[in-house]
């Protein structure tokens, strides 16, 4: 199986600020890499698709770059509706599962 | 706008069988997508379980294949879960979701909680 890593585990950051998470893949996953974004209580959301596609609706302050093994997801201008927890996830197709990386949960400072 | 609701018991005995529906709206399932499930132990990460293409092709979790069953329903537009020999290991959160690649999940259920339990 591809394991996914990301870091920080918890970012402390203010609104306004500009955030970015890092995850890494154990093999080459090409572009295959999606960003979710979940709030307590509430079913994960698709933020960014193939590593820097912004899915529609998300909006611009978030984006997402990256290939092979490392990939970012970077919020231009933290807003207080940002403040959730973020997992990567690949979907290579040629290598189910398609596993999510533990998730980094943005708080206020 | 596709909708998808699931349901099933929220208990399970250990060792029984957790079977749930999904119901989908706003789409037909037929026309096409992958169809799968996800699921989240209480204050855990999320677990990728399987997917089903809408022709009946499936793609499982290696982890949980020989426990694992996806079928899909498309007189009732739904789709279904079922996961044997369920142990407290199991207890989770269960989401449904449309696939709009085989792994790539969009958009999902509201999910429903299974407590594997005696």
């Amino acid at each position: 199986d591809i394991q996914m890593t990301q870091s920080p585990s918890t970012l402390s950051a203010s609104v306004g600020d500009r955030v970015t998470i890092t995850c890494r893949a154990s093999q080459s996953i090409s572009s295959w890499l999606a960003w979710y974004q979940q709030k307590p209580g509430k079913a994960p959301k698709l933020l960014i698709y193939k590593a820097s596609s912004l899915e529609s609706g998300v909006p611009s302050r978030f984006s997402g770059s990256g290939s092979g093994t490392e990939f970012t997801l970077t919020i231009s201008s933290l807003q207080p509706d940002d403040f959730a927890t973020y997992y990567c996830q690949q979907y290579n197709s040629y290598s189910p599962p398609f596993t999510f990386g533990p998730g980094t949960k943005v708080d206020i400072k | 706008q596709v909708q998808l609701q699931e349901s099933g018991p929220g208990l399970v005995k250990p060792s029984e069988t957790l079977s749930l529906t999904c119901t989908v709206s706003g789409y037909s399932i037929s026309s096409g997508y992958y169809w799968g499930w996800i699921r989240q132990p209480p204050g855990k990460g999320l677990e990728w379980i399987g997917s089903i293409y809408h022709s009946g092709s499936t793609y499982y979790n290696p982890s949980l294949k020989s426990r694992v069953t996806i079928s899909v329903d498309t007189s009732k537009n739904q789709f279904s879960l079922k996961l044997s020999s369920v142990t407290a290991a199991d207890t989770a959160v269960y989401y449904c979701a449309r696939g709009i690649a085989a792994g790539l999940i969009d958009p999902w259920g509201q999910g429903t909680l299974v407590t594997v339990s005696s």
